[in-house]
Formats: structure tokens, sequence, C-alpha cells
């Protein structure tokens, strides 16, 4: 069955340093991977897509990669600071049926200061 | 901006009620999407819809049901609420004319404690 991983529960890191987070899926062919940022007590909130076919996008302090040989994507925070501080989605979606996307468990960030 | 809206931030209901949740999204969105996150489970897709009265099951459709009579409101029931459907339930749309549909526009969620 399909699955997806995300790396351990919790990150701290200190305010300033990059955070990286990551992505592994299994038994799944994505043609898009998605990431969104959870508050506590409120919705997820779309963050960046990359593609298939695309090895890496940025915005702003953001980047993401998508390997699809490996069956990762990597998500970066570059800079970061204490309102980074959030839980972290990585969700995957099909080609056909794009709109039905499955989502990972979450990394929870917490930057200190 | 787009703006989905749940009726309720929290909900307390006995077992064996029937539960209605109720998500409004005001972009004329085609899909809608029901979800329950748990921790350590993540969000799972409950039922979503990508039209007016149609329905399709998501991966954990036992004891739920849904209604979309109009494009901007799907709801949700809990036909006979149990202890074990106590969870966050979160409602998403999204529309095939932005980014093939992919991107979804969350509400803020209903916390649901079934006693």
């Amino acid at each position: 069955s399909q699955k997806i991983e995300q790396n351990s529960e919790a990150l701290n890191i200190q305010e300033g340093k990059t955070a990286t987070l990551t992505c592994n899926y299994t038994n799944y062919s994505p043609a898009y991977l998605q990431w969104y940022r959870q508050d506590p007590g409120r919705g997820p909130v779309f963050l960046l897509l990359i593609r298939e076919n695309e090895k890496e996008k940025r915005k702003e302090r953001l980047k993401v990669t998508f390997d699809t040989t490996l069956k990762q994507s990597l998500f970066h925070i570059t800079a970061s600071q204490p309102a980074d501080s959030a839980t972290y989605l990585c969700a995957l979606a099909p080609n056909t049926n794009a709109g039905k996307s499955t989502f990972g468990d979450g990394t929870t960030l917490t930057v200190k200061p | 901006d787009v703006k989905v809206t749940q009726s309720s931030r929290y909900l307390v209901k006995r077992t064996g009620e029937k539960v209605f949740l109720e998500c409004v999204q005001d972009m004329d969105h085609e899909n809608m999407f029901w979800y329950r996150q748990d921790p350590g489970l993540g969000l799972r897709l409950i039922y979503f819809s990508y039209d007016v009265k149609m329905k399709e099951k998501g991966d954990i459709p036992e004891g739920y049901s849904v209604s979309r009579e109009k494009k901007e409101r799907f709801s949700l029931i809990l036909e006979s609420a149990s202890t074990n459907q106590t969870s966050m339930y979160l409602c998403a749309s999204s529309s095939p004319g932005l980014a093939g549909g992919i991107e979804q526009f969350f509400g803020p969620g209903t916390r649901l404690t079934v006693l």
C-alpha cells in the first residue's frame, strides 16, 4: 500500500539556521508533491507545489526538491525564524484524479530564538 | 482570498447521536473534501465530491455519509456517533482550474468530542 514517511515527528533548530524536512514515499508514483504548513488548532495552509519533472522549486526562504528516483522530497527553510515554528505536511497527488492527495503525518518544527 | 468555513470550532456530542458537520466555501470550487486528523495517523480522507450531488468514498468512509446539494456546501454526517469518532475534522476545497485542483484550501477545523 502507499506509504508516506516524514522524518522524525519533531525537529528543533536554532534561529538563523536552515531547517531541512524530509518526505519519503513508497508504492506510489506521484505526479505532484505539495508542502503545507499547519499551526496548532488550525487547518493546513498550502505553501509549494512541485511537479515530477521539476527538480527544485523556490519561494522566498523556502526551497523544495523532488527526486523521483529516490522517492524523496526535501523541504528547506533558510534563515529560520521562531515564526516558522509549525507542523509541516507533505502531500502527494497522482496524475489522474489529481485533486485527491495523500498526506503525510507531518513534522513539527520548533525554531528557538 | 478563498474562504472555507466550518459550522463549529468545537462540538461535544453523546454516543448514538446524529451529528452534522457543515462546510461552506465561497470561491465556486468544484472539489470538496472531508478529512479527519488524529495524532500519529495524520490527515485521512473520509469522502470527497467533484460536483454537486456527486460523492466518492475516501480511505475511511465507514460510519460517515455526506451530502452536497449545492456547490458551495458539503456536509459530513455521523449517523450514530461513537467515541472512536472523536477527532479533528477538516474540510477542504479545490478547483481543477487552479493548478489542476491539487492545491487545497482548508477550513479551520471542527474538534468533535463524542462522550
